[in-house]
């Protein structure tokens, strides 16, 4: 069974860093890529980007380049989304997906519970 | 950037059919996707490559296109069909492989 758990929920201050995990199991992690996704409180599903834990390759959608950083440990199972310096608009629940991506698109076929993040002073 | 448009709302009856449109540009070209998420939970991927169905989704949720519109049907709706769904797609470029609608709410009346 494939299955995506994520890690707990958070609470931070603005100008804190964070870095949320994703663990894969049930199919081979190297194999497909991970992606996020951003839900703000009551808001719709954007994409932020995706990494293909086999060699690390990482795309970025545009709009969140530069504001955080996707990385992946192969040896674990596990996809990383960090902050180096959060904002309160950052605050929002973060999904992590498996992606099927070929030809400059792709979607998502399972998705991880999500992590809460809460930036507040 | 690309944007694929939804509208924000669908009302059905029990037991009616639901059609939720979204329409893109890209569409003639590019396949899209549909997700289910219910309050609280993860999305679900409900249709793939336009009008594939995955295993373990119900058969009366089907999928279609034409020209710049794509359409989930939900067929003879049931209560636990009350949800969000987004469609999802990608441009033209390449720039935007993952790209969402803004959902759609549906509720059964």
């Amino acid at each position: 069974e494939v299955q995506l758990v994520q890690s707990g929920g958070e609470v931070k201050k603005p100008g804190e860093s964070l870095k949320i995990s994703c663990k894969g199991s049930g199919y081979s992690f190297t194999n497909y890529w991970i992606g996020w996704v951003r839900q703000m409180p009551g808001k719709g599903l954007e994409w932020m980007g995706i990494i293909y834990p086999g060699d690390s390759d990482t795309r970025y959608s545009p709009s969140f380049q530069g504001q955080v950083t996707i990385s992946a440990d192969k040896s674990i199972s596990t996809a990383y989304l960090q902050w180096s310096s959060l904002k309160a608009s950052d605050t929002a629940m973060y999904y992590c997906a498996r992606g099927m991506y070929s030809n400059s698109s792709g979607y998502f076929d399972y998705w991880g519970q999500g992590t809460l993040v809460t930036v507040s002073s | 950037s690309y944007e694929l448009t939804q509208p924000p709302s669908v009302s059905v009856s029990p037991g009616q059919t639901a059609r939720i449109t979204c329409s893109g540009d890209a569409l003639p070209k590019k396949y899209a996707y549909w997700y289910q998420q219910k309050p609280g939970q993860a999305p679900v991927l409900v249709i793939y490559k336009d009008s594939e169905r995955p295993s373990g989704i119900p058969e009366r949720f089907s999928g279609s296109s034409s020209g710049t519109t794509v359409t989930l049907t939900i067929s003879g709706v049931q209560a636990e069909d009350e949800a969000d769904y987004y469609c999802q797609s990608a441009d033209r470029s390449g720039t935007y492989p993952w790209v969402f609608g803004g959902g759609t709410k549906l509720t059964v009346l």
